[in-house]
């Protein structure tokens, strides 16, 4: 069965850097695009990117000057990196499967983590 | 960005029921729309896509319909495993957005 696993620190400071992991097992990251969404509490989901296995990436606007993502297919893993946190970064962060980009875009995502908390806080 | 809203907020249903729920759209995305299910603690499973088309393993009882800037999620005869939170999310555009989610609570 394909499973999606966040990992990550549950708490960090503010202005510090946010680090996760999301780890892929029974499948390979291979020919897929991969994102990071989270869910800050009391409020809707946020898209924050994606990377593709080749390591080509899309951030959202709003979050682009912090968030670095990479990814190591050798160990099935991709990366969120978001710098300068504040409250305001309180979330859920989930990873999941998607978009599916080729000659069209289905910009939608088939397969989540069930996410992991991150508080903010001194 | 594309502002997406649902309602209503929350509904409280009994096993059997017919529900609907909303999601609006603040311009036309056509169909490009996904409806997401989600339950605490579990990972959100995709249940539509373009706005009508069921996921593979997901019950027929669910189903889809809009076009343009309005859509339904409807689920025919509600049973004990669908109480849960149900987001709609716009594929139209990046970024993608998401509406704030309906919760089907047990009545």
């Amino acid at each position: 069965q394909v499973q999606l696993h966040e990992s990550g620190p549950g708490l960090v400071k503010p202005s510090e850097t946010l680090s996760l992991t999301c780890a892929l097992s029974g499948g390979s990251l291979n020919s897929y695009y991969w994102s990071w969404i989270r869910q800050p509490p009391g409020r809707a989901l946020e898209w924050v990117g994606y990377i593709y296995y080749t390591g080509s990436t899309h951030y959202n606007p709003s979050l682009k000057s912090r968030v670095t993502m990479s990814v190591a297919t050798s160990k099935n893993q991709f990366s969120l990196k978001l710098t300068s946190v504040t409250a305001a970064d309180t979330a859920v962060y989930f990873c999941a499967r998607g978009p599916f980009c080729g000659a069209h875009c289905y910009r939608y995502f088939d397969l989540w983590g069930r996410g992991t908390l991150v508080t903010v806080s001194s | 960005d594309i502002q997406m809203t649902q309602s209503p907020s929350s509904v409280s249903a009994s096993v059997g029921d017919r529900v609907s729920i909303t999601c609006r759209a603040s311009q036309g995305i056509s169909t490009w729309l996904a409806w997401y299910q989600h339950k605490p603690g579990k990972a959100p499973t995709l249940l539509m896509y373009a706005a009508s088309s069921l996921q593979s393993g997901v019950p027929s009882r669910f189903s889809g319909s809009g076009s343009g800037t309005d859509f339904t999620l409807t689920i025919s005869s509600l049973q004990p495993e669908d109480f849960a939170t149900y987001y709609c999310q716009q594929g139209d555009s990046f970024p993608v957005t998401f509406g704030p989610g309906t919760k089907v609570e047990i009545k």
